[in-house]
């Protein structure tokens, strides 16, 4: 079955680019999602489509894809981008999610 | 705004069936452009797919799951449920329901607020 890999953590000083990758054979031919979930909530959608960004969602978060790789891409993080990070696609119209990562800003 | 709310038992015995149900108000499930989908996730764990539905009936689930998984939609109610059978200790988790939108690419959006099902004896 297809998967996908992530790092489990990453660490980020406020202000500061966090990159969150996501490895799976040719990933490049897929389309990725990436969601954030909080503590206690549900996840929400911040990527799709690669690149594109839900209204609401800060122009701060950006995604790309490229060969085997995927990565979510937080300029400036802030204090309230503390939270764990998904991706997501299909394969064989199934859909896998990465195990996910933890980013924590310090 | 679109908004989604699981409901069911908190609790199933190991053996028995799991059954939640997913309310959706402020759209229709009827809709072909959506389908709609359920997720878990166990205690401390990260997500697992479950399965799609769409409007029709028609669905396609994760095939690790797809043995003991039923799944309908009832759209005079705006509703879709989940039947999972033969359960056991490892299918406790939070479970979500999501409306999937489809197209050359399938996504998750919006996710209800989840709910909790624990299976104990």
């Amino acid at each position: 079955s297809y998967k996908l890999t992530q790092p489990p953590s990453v660490s980020v000083s406020p202000g500061q680019t966090a990159s969150i990758t996501c490895s799976g054979d040719k990933l490049d031919d897929k389309y990725v999602c990436w969601y954030q979930q909080k503590p206690g909530q549900s996840p929400v959608l911040v990527i799709y489509q690669h690149t594109k960004r839900p209204s609401g969602i800060p122009e701060r978060f950006s995604g790309s894809n490229s060969g085997n790789t995927a990565t979510l891409t937080i300029s400036g993080t802030q204090a309230m981008d503390e939270a764990d990070y998904y991706c997501q696609a299909w394969d064989s119209n199934t859909a896998v999610f990465g195990g996910g990562t933890k980013l924590t800003v310090l | 705004q679109l908004q989604l709310q699981e409901s069911g038992p908190g609790l199933v015995k190991p053996s028995e069936t799991l059954s939640l149900t997913c309310t959706v108000s402020g759209g229709s499930v009827s809709s072909g452009y959506y389908h709609w989908a359920w997720i878990r996730q166990p205690p401390g764990k990260g997500l697992e797919w479950i399965g799609n539905i769409y409007y029709s009936g028609g669905t396609y689930c994760n095939p690790s799951l797809r043995s003991r998984v039923t799944m309908s939609v009832d759209t005079s109610k705006n509703q879709f449920s989940l039947k999972l059978s033969s359960v056991t200790v490892a299918d406790t988790a939070v479970y979500y329901c999501a409306r999937v939108a489809v197209g050359t690419e399938r996504w998750f959006d919006p996710w209800g607020q989840g709910t909790l099902v624990t299976v104990s004896s």
